[in-house]
């Protein structure tokens, strides 16, 4: 059974960076499937922050772009987010997740998520 | 940019059945997969419906998801309504560009 575990400082200062990782057991990261991070501010609904390929390729939440880097460890076993210059609109449960595929003509894409860390809330405050 | 759009809430009574829409906008919701999760307060989503209408194992078979391309949305129903249902429901799909998108999450009463 896959299960993943967020971790990372629940306190972010305005303008800084937050950064998180996402540990990965019951599986290997090399082995398939996107990865993905998923955020939910307090009390509203869910939205999709970006995905990563084993292989390293990335898909991005246009809004979040230009703020928002997705990484991979493979040795490690685990991948990272980084977003950085936040605000207190950052504030949110963030979660990590594994991402079902489903593969035609040799390319690979992601459709629904499948397994999903308990979350972790990163508050924006000075 | 391909949305989602839900109603923010909807209440039935138990033993009854209720339906969740999610209609698409600015592209099709047919031929993208739609998927649905049921969150619980405090808790992580988990999946109730993938593949427009397929149930992961250990959701019970009350749970049934369709496809309208007549009105391009996608729809949860939840026959036989029990109070441990009560949870926010979202659905989701991933648009022509690879980007997730989420519907704006339905909380369900069951009063």
């Amino acid at each position: 059974q896959v299960q993943l575990q967020e971790s990372g400082p629940g306190l972010v200062k305005p303008s800084g960076t937050l950064s998180l990782t996402c540990a990965v057991s019951g599986g290997s990261i090399s082995s398939g499937h996107w990865w993905s991070w998923v955020r939910q501010p307090p009390g509203k609904g869910l939205e999709w922050i970006g995905d990563i390929y084993h292989t390293g390729s990335t898909n991005y939440n246009p809004s979040l772009k230009s703020r928002v880097t997705i990484s991979i460890d493979k040795s490690k076993n685990h991948f990272s987010l980084k977003l950085s210059s936040v605000t207190a609109a950052d504030t949110a449960v963030y979660y990590c997740a594994r991402v079902a595929e489903y593969c035609n003509s040799g390319s690979c894409d992601p459709y629904y998520f499948n397994y999903w860390g308990q979350g972790t809330l990163v508050t924006v405050s000075s | 940019n391909f949305m989602l759009t839900q109603p923010h809430s909807v209440s039935e009574s138990p033993g009854k059945t209720v339906t969740i829409s999610c209609t698409g906008s600015s592209g099709s919701i047919v031929g993208n997969y739609v998927q649905w999760y049921q969150q619980r307060p405090g808790s992580a989503p988990t999946t109730v419906i993938y593949d427009d209408n397929q149930r992961p194992s250990g959701v019970p078979d009350r749970f049934s998801g369709s496809i309208d391309s007549s009105s391009n949305s996608a729809s949860l129903t939840i026959s036989g309504l029990k109070t441990e249902d009560e949870a926010d429901y979202y659905c989701q799909s991933y648009d022509s560009f690879n980007h997730g998108v989420f519907g704006g999450g339905t909380k369900l009463t069951v009063l």
